[in-house]
């Protein structure tokens, strides 16, 4: 099972940020916070990952609470591109199978021009 | 592209076919992935290779075989499917070791049993 709670859709305007939350109330001390996309007819893309502190990349920023339990990926404005289902995902740092991906639901982004 | 290409992209097949899917990395990766997407279900890990050894392999019938005859290169052999095993089928690689390793996928194929 998916150790992480998202809605199951969000929409938001073109050129506006859009923050996607990610519940994770029993992650472990050990896990990292990945999330990935899937834009329609594509494989999942990595988007980006984080232990404790936020993180920023060229596609996203990642904004970790600081009890680790919730997370939320920022889009800082969205193009009608980054329609797609975004995933939250936990890996356990030492791999493993707890290292695996293991996709959940996700969240169906939608952006309006 | 994201260095994984999958071959074909799609493919029709009858319950009594042998068919074979290819994926290779171009990325110098040294683990490869099988995954299974099927009409509203999240995508399912099938399999992980890592150093071209098996690594899991999560209850899946076996009527699906994979095979990595090396680290460039991941086959799924399918044979006897059913009409339920109609889903996409992604490939993806990465750097073995440490999990915190982006995966790469390719664009999948579309199987379709009938």
């Amino acid at each position: 099972d998916a150790k992480t709670t998202q809605p199951n859709s969000m929409e938001s305007n073109e050129e506006e940020p859009v923050h996607l939350p990610c519940n994770h109330s029993t992650i472990s001390g050990t896990d990292y916070i990945h999330w990935y996309r899937q834009l329609p007819s594509q494989g999942p893309e990595y988007v980006i990952h984080g232990l404790t502190s936020n993180v920023n990349n060229r596609m996203a920023s990642l904004a970790i609470a600081e009890d680790r339990k919730s997370s939320t990926l920022i889009l800082h404005r969205a193009t009608l591109r980054d329609a797609a289902v975004y995933y939250c995902i936990l890996r356990d740092a030492y791999g493993g199978s707890q290292g695996n991906l293991i996709f959940g639901k996700g969240t169906k982004l939608s952006v309006k021009p | 592209e994201t260095g994984v290409t999958q071959t074909p992209r799609h493919l029709v097949m009858g319950m009594t076919n042998k068919k074979s899917l290819k994926c290779e990395q171009h990325l110098g990766h040294n683990a490869m992935y099988w995954y299974k997407q099927s009409a509203k279900k999240p995508l399912e890990l099938m399999f992980v290779y890592s150093l071209e050894e098996r690594v899991e392999n999560n209850s899946v019938p076996s009527r699906f075989s994979p095979e990595c005859p090396n680290s460039s290169h991941l086959f799924l052999h399918l044979h006897t499917l059913q009409p339920e095993d109609s889903a996409l089928y992604l490939c993806a690689s990465s750097q073995a070791g440490m999990s915190y390793n982006e995966q790469f996928f390719g664009p999948g194929t579309r199987l379709t049993v009938l």
